[in-house]
């Protein structure tokens, strides 16, 4: 199976900060990851797909880069609805697999 | 709108079955490949299997933990997908979501989800 390794487990940051959050994967995945928030008591939403993509609907500030084996997904401008955990997810082989997520705080 | 409702989750004691089910509603289901993924009370998500679309060959993976207990089925004349538990453990506890899969070509992600079903295994 492949691993997904996500950093960091939590982070504190102030609104208006920039938030980077990085995934590597235990093998090549290409650009075969996506990545979700959960807000606390609600079911994930989709944000980014194909390392690269905004959903739609999503708002511009979030962002997602990188392929092979590592990515990076970026918050440009922290926001107080942002606040959740984030996971990424791969998608280059069964079974698929999730980072253990990223606990976001506003300070 | 894009809806799944899944329903069927409670308590059961462990050896126990249980079946899950998921309607949807709002996309063509037929074409979609129906996902169940769940979260253990705290952690994080853990993808339990998929079944693709009749056209897509309707075949069905499975994460490890689950292969051999859990099975998923698809009644597309009613827009729902099952997932049938059995043998069930205490770490099968969890809230189970059904999602969406209508991505394109070799692109795929967890576009809609339901709200959560919560299967507790307990004696």
């Amino acid at each position: 199976d492949i691993q997904m390794t996500q950093s960091p487990s939590s982070l504190s940051a102030s609104v208006g900060d920039r938030v980077n959050i990085t995934c590597q994967a235990s093998q090549d995945i290409s650009n075969c990851i996506n990545w979700y928030q959960q807000q606390p008591g609600k079911a994930p939403n989709l944000l980014i797909y194909r390392a690269s993509n905004l959903q739609t609907g999503v708002p511009s500030r979030f962002s997602g880069s990188g392929s092979g084996t590592h990515f990076t997904f970026t918050i440009s401008s922290l926001q107080p609805e942002d606040i959740g955990k984030y996971y990424c997810q791969q998608y280059e082989n069964v079974p698929y697999t999730f980072g253990q997520g990223t606990k976001l705080e506003i300070k | 709108e894009v809806q799944l409702v899944e329903s069927g989750g409670g308590l059961v004691k462990p050896g126990g079955s249980l079946r899950l089910s998921c309607a949807g509603s709002g996309f063509t289901f037929a074409n979609a490949w129906m996902n169940w993924i769940r979260q253990a009370p705290g952690k994080g998500l853990e993808w339990v299997g998929r079944i693709k679309s009749k056209s897509d060959s309707g075949t069905t993976d499975y994460a490890a933990p689950v292969k051999g207990r859990f099975t998923i089925s698809r009644g597309d004349s009613k827009n729902t997908v099952f997932l049938h538990m059995n043998s069930l453990k205490i770490e099968d506890t969890a809230v189970y979501y059904c999602a969406t899969d209508l991505g394109v070509g070799a692109t795929s992600y967890f576009d809609f989800w339901g709200q959560g079903t919560l299967v507790t295994v307990s004696s």
